[in-house]
């Protein structure tokens, strides 16, 4: 059965202190890794896919980074406005149409 | 470019009632996914259309059903409601079908409260 774990569950951050968000997978077969940002009331917002482990992709202060067994999402100087739940989801290979989502982090970013 | 609309944005129902949600999906997207999503429970999968047709379903009641029109709208429904069933439904739509590798673009859902 595909698994997707998030770690931590909830991260307090100074502004300008950089951290990461893991993501944990179990999937038979990895067809992509997804990353979505979600604001309070709001629909997940897109950020990445990655396909392949070693894969990165960048975009303003986030990095995201793959591995055979796991994703993480590096937030370099963050910003107050980079607060929100950041969820991640796997698609397996095998079983295509299997889309499974983490529970997420919860990042509250402190001025 | 518009982005995934649906209406309403917040509903009350009461116990037993039914309730029918709409999705207008990206301009150009033939491919339309519903998820529940709870605090406790996160975003599950409730069923996915393409091209009019059901291609898979979450593990929810038959309470739970939808269809797609020919113009990739899609409503979803829930009849005889329960009190679990207060959520943040969201609807995503992608180009092609959840076995591609398109990416999921998501509405910004409807708040169901169940009374």
């Amino acid at each position: 059965e595909d698994q997707v774990t998030q770690s931590p569950e909830a991260l307090r951050l100074q502004e300008g202190e950089s951290s990461s968000l893991n993501c944990s997978y179990t999937v038979s077969g990895l067809r992509g890794l997804f990353w979505y940002r979600q604001d309070p009331g709001k629909g997940p917002e897109f950020l990445f896919t990655l396909y392949s482990a070693g894969e990165e992709k960048e975009k303003e202060r986030l990095k995201a980074t793959l591995t055979k067994k796991e994703s993480f999402l590096h937030i370099t100087a963050p910003k107050p406005e980079d607060s929100a739940t950041y969820l991640c989801a796997v698609q397996d290979a095998n079983y295509g149409q299997n889309f499974v989502f983490g529970p997420g982090t919860r990042l509250s970013v402190l001025p | 470019k518009a982005g995934v609309t649906q209406t309403p944005r917040y509903l009350i129902k009461t116990r037993g009632q039914q309730v029918t949600l709409s999705c207008s999906p990206i301009s150009g997207h033939r491919s339309v996914s519903w998820y529940q999503q709870t605090p406790g429970q996160g975003l599950q999968f409730l069923f996915e259309y393409f091209s009019e047709t059901q291609r898979n379903k979450g593990n929810f009641p038959g309470r739970f059903s939808g269809r797609q029109f020919s113009n990739s709208r899609s409503e979803m429904n829930v009849s005889t409601l329960e009190l679990g069933d207060s959520a943040l439904y969201l609807c995503a739509s992608s180009k092609g079908p959840r076995g591609s590798t398109d990416t999921q673009y998501f509405g910004p859902g409807t708040r169901l409260t169940v009374l």
